[in-house]
């Protein structure tokens, strides 16, 4: 059974470009959610896909949007990049199936904006 | 709105027991989870609680649930160096079941 993969573990990108970080569902999960996370902060809820729509939303502004593919994989896309959104993004998968919900994180993209 | 808090910061001796603490606010909330991050990776379910159970053992870790006082607590029995990470408290929360996170109490384990 593959964990959670996200790509690329590192990124640095200049101030207002845009930036698409990727990930790979767990086997048998039907559902990928995205947070991030600051320093020294929690993981913040971005959005939730499944069946390919999105499925509810946190606190982001619309230049973060999201895809999810047929067999479950999942891009977070961030436009117009801005300081304030350097922080690591986390991807999770889970399904709909499983009474308590499980969620299993990836290890993360680290996205620096300069 | 949802709001889950932990301190911020413990440390115990290598060998102790070790407890964190954490309240939550959302009286709805059907699972009520513990992760574990350690320095540059991602996060690491330890355990989970559901909403009708006062406690739940699993091996050196004793998770236990008020929810009259909307607290939840993680004891770690017999606390290792390898224990030494950020851990944190979590519900569900919203149509998505997202999870709502506190800030996080970083746990040193001293020889």
């Amino acid at each position: 059974e593959t964990g959670v993969t996200q790509s690329p573990t590192h990124l640095i990108k200049t101030r207002g470009q845009q930036v698409t970080l990727r990930c790979s569902s767990q086997s048998g999960h039907n559902t990928v959610s995205w947070y991030q996370q600051a320093l020294g902060q929690g993981p913040q809820f971005i959005f939730q896909y499944y069946r390919e729509e999105e499925n509810g939303r946190g606190n982001f502004p619309p230049r973060f949007s999201g895809l999810q593919f047929p067999n479950y994989s999942s891009e977070l896309n961030v436009n117009a990049l801005e300081l304030d959104d350097s922080a690591l993004y986390l991807c999770a998968s889970s399904s709909r199936d499983l009474a308590n919900y499980g969620y299993t994180f990836g290890s993360g993209t680290r996205l620096t904006v300069v | 709105g949802e709001d889950v808090e932990q301190s911020l910061f413990l440390s115990v001796r290598e060998g102790d027991s070790s407890v964190i603490n954490c309240t939550y606010t959302d009286s709805s909330s059907t699972y009520l989870y513990w992760y574990k991050q350690e320095p540059g990776a991602g996060l690491q379910l330890l355990t989970y609680i559901f909403s009708n159970m006062d406690m739940k053992q699993d091996q050196r870790l004793t998770v236990l649930l008020n929810k009259k006082d909307k607290h939840l607590s993680l004891r770690i029995a017999d606390t290792q160096t390898g224990d030494s990470a950020i851990y944190f408290c979590a519900e569900t929360f919203g149509s998505a079941r997202q999870l709502t996170f506190g800030s996080g109490t970083q746990l040193t384990v001293l020889p």
